[in-house]
């Protein structure tokens, strides 16, 4: 299994949709999660922290299984500026240990 | 609004050359980052400091790549000789601790 791995999509939603996103991650002991959003030829940006409760900003949810060692990221209502890579990023490491890993993103595009 | 730094923006440069890329980070921010990001290989971490301290270069090619941090203000990524394979856009990430991450506008590579 690789340490990260994310469907890389991509993803053509219309407006007004639901789309939700998937990410497994090899180490168990993993214990930071997180979504950042990069748009074409930008930089990433942190988009949410994800908590073991799940957690919710606006139209985004961000959920966590460890039992099946998956992260999730929801979006509702999509608008076309949800348009972008999102990157799915864990601290492989585990425990004290730091080893941030990104996986190589999930592409989507909405349309008008 | 304050944003992390990085010069040049783009460079292109012939296999053999030297190549010196510099990131100002966020002012306060105590920890930095350097990336390089592929088509194939995605975002890989490269080496990171914490108080200016290099904290881990495990990332980085070791004959070919250094990393610094002259002062606070200041974090330089060198590469000598430089490959084809190099070629990539490499992003400076600055924050206040090992996760919450800001990004710099990044340096796209090319080596022919």
């Amino acid at each position: 299994r690789k340490e990260v791995e994310q469907d890389p999509g991509p993803f053509n939603v219309p407006e007004g949709a639901t789309v939700a996103f998937n990410c497994t991650y090899s180490n168990s002991a993993s214990q930071s999660f997180f979504w950042y959003r990069q748009d074409c030829r930008k930089e990433p940006k942190l988009l949410m922290s994800v908590y073991s409760s799940g957690n919710e900003d606006g139209r985004f949810t961000a959920q966590l299984n460890r039992a099946s060692q998956y992260i999730s990221l929801l979006i509702r209502d999509s608008k076309l500026s949800d348009s972008a890579t999102y990157l799915c990023v864990v601290n492989i490491g585990g425990g004290s240990n730091y080893k941030l890993t990104f996986g190589k993103g999930t592409l989507l595009t909405v349309n008008p | 609004d304050a944003r992390v730094t990085q010069t040049p923006r783009h460079k292109v440069t012939e296999m053999g050359q030297e190549v010196t890329m510099r990131c100002q980070p966020i002012l306060g921010h105590n920890t930095v980052f350097w990336y390089r990001q592929t088509m194939m290989q995605g975002l890989e971490l490269l080496a990171y400091f914490r108080n200016r301290a290099p904290l881990d270069d495990s990332g980085m090619p070791k004959d070919r790549f250094s990393a610094e941090m002259p002062d606070a203000t200041l974090a330089t990524l060198k590469i000598q000789p430089s490959e084809p394979r190099d070629s990539a856009v490499y992003f400076c990430a600055s924050g206040l601790g090992l996760y919450e991450q800001y990004f710099g506008p990044g340096t796209r590579l090319t080596v022919t």
